[in-house]
């Protein structure tokens, strides 16, 4: 398999600051990365997909002012939670799509935790 | 309509008994790939199996099986002899179209939560 991390794994801010998540693909190059957000008890929710060198696709519904998402190098994609209040708190977790075998497979980071006071 | 369905919210077996987690499908394209996660309490979703939609043989990897059945839009994921480490929610997912599937997302269920007991 392909490993995906996440940094960082938890994070509590005050009201209105930014937070940056990062997920990196450790041992492959990643073109595209995907950011979900996943409530208590709940599934995943697709927010955005994260293409290396442009920009990034964003799934109805979600604010692409309030979560910044930047795919600098075929490794790294970051997501910026922007001026974060307390309805932002979840989990967000991030996937990289990995060729092995007969398919693209995404392998996902451990998560990034985000709680908002 | 929901792409995909898992309707057991919770499923129950002892430690070394065999168990079937349901999933159903929607789409009305002939190519798509079905996939099954792991999410423990740690919150990582661990990759199970893979089937793909013009696979003619069932899935398997270890003690994971997919029990394909086109027909019937089902794809259940078989545990055999399970641990009590295979408790944890199980999802399964979708992706439609298999052509340059690198950057097509997927769609989730809403999840099993497994309890393996001793």
């Amino acid at each position: 398999g392909a490993v995906v991390s996440q940094h960082p794994s938890w994070v509590i801010c005050k009201s209105g600051t930014s937070v940056k998540i990062e997920c990196r693909s450790l041992d492959f190059q990643a073109t595209t990365m995907f950011w979900y957000r996943q409530f208590p008890k709940q599934s995943l929710m697709l927010m955005a997909t994260s293409n290396e060198g442009s920009k990034a696709t964003y799934e109805q519904g979600v604010e692409k002012d309030k979560f910044l998402i930047n795919h600098a190098s075929l490794t790294l994609s970051t997501l910026t939670v922007t001026s974060a209040h307390p309805e932002d708190s979840s989990f967000y977790i991030c996937s990289a799509s990995y060729r092995e075998g007969r398919t693209d497979t995404q392998y996902f980071g451990p998560g990034t935790r985000l709680t908002v006071l | 309509a929901q792409k995909i369905t898992q309707t057991q919210p919770g499923m129950f077996v002892q430690e070394k008994e065999a168990v079937t987690l349901d999933c159903t499908y929607d789409t009305s394209d002939p190519s798509y790939g079905l996939f099954w996660y792991k999410q423990p309490s740690s919150g990582e979703m661990i990759f199970l199996i893979y089937q793909g939609s013009y696979d003619q043989q069932n899935a398997t990897e270890g003690r994971y099986s997919l029990n394909f059945q086109k027909a019937r839009k089902s794809a259940n994921l078989v545990i055999s002899a399970s641990q009590l480490g295979d408790s944890a929610m199980y999802f399964c997912a979708m992706r439609e179209g298999e052509m340059n599937t690198g950057f097509q997302k997927l769609v989730f269920g809403t999840g099993t939560r497994l309890l393996v007991s001793p």
